[in-house]
């Protein structure tokens, strides 16, 4: 069984601040990292993919993973309370059906405080 | 571009009672897939189809049947509704190949009561 764990929060940051997600998962044959952002009452929506060792940057986001500790992190930079949001990590191994399904943590629920 | 169209979007059914959630999607996606989202246990998958004819199940699919339509439709059907399956569902779908790296489009959303 898959595993993905986050931190359930609630974490509380005061707007400007960073913030940082972190997931951990068991299956050492996962190949791609995602993290998903979800409002109360919405739909996840894919906010940063990684698949490579290292930091990758999109505007005030940065995705970290290290393979052999088998986590990966989000970090937030200068929180908006636009912010506050479910974030969800997600990993995605390879059924050997063709499927690339993905496996998801609960989520963390991040609070920005104006 | 409408990505993935889940319909309905909200439903009450009695215990017992039978539907079908339809997904459809127009992004040529070859994947499909059903999960549910419950307070405290995340996203479980329940179904999932690798390509057109195929079908297979995920972490949760007791009471649950699914149908693959055609390339672009995916359905989920309760066939006797029960309390424990008072949920959100979510259809998602994404692309199939060894180099894709990108994760899912999600529809959004059914809410379902059974009562």
């Amino acid at each position: 069984q898959k595993e993905v764990e986050q931190n359930s929060g609630p974490l509380s940051v005061p707007e400007g601040a960073i913030a940082s997600l972190n997931c951990t998962y068991s299956d050492r044959g996962s190949q791609s990292f995602f993290w998903y952002r979800q409002y109360s009452g919405k739909s996840p929506e894919l906010i940063m993919f990684i698949y490579s060792n290292g930091d990758k940057e999109d505007g005030r986001f940065t995705a970290q993973l290290n393979k052999a500790s088998q986590y990966v992190s989000l970090l937030i930079r200068d929180s908006q309370p636009s912010d506050s949001a479910t974030y969800l990590c997600a990993v995605r191994g390879d059924s050997g059906a063709g499927s690339y399904q993905l496996t998801f943590g609960k989520g963390t629920k991040l609070s920005v405080i104006p | 571009n409408a990505g993935v169209t889940q319909t309905p979007k909200f439903q009450v059914l009695k215990t017992g009672q039978s539907m079908t959630l339809q997904c459809a999607q127009d992004m040529n996606h070859n994947s499909m897939y059903w999960y549910r989202q419950d307070p405290g246990m995340g996203l479980r998958l329940i179904y999932y189809s690798a390509s057109e004819g195929t079908t297979d199940k995920g972490e949760v699919p007791n009471g649950y049947n699914v149908s693959r339509l055609n390339k672009r439709e995916f359905s989920l059907r309760l066939e006797s509704a029960a309390p424990s399956q008072t949920s959100v569902y979510f259809c998602a779908s994404n692309v199939k190949g060894s180099y894709s790296n990108y994760g899912y489009t999600f529809g959004s959303g059914t809410r379902l009561t059974v009562v």
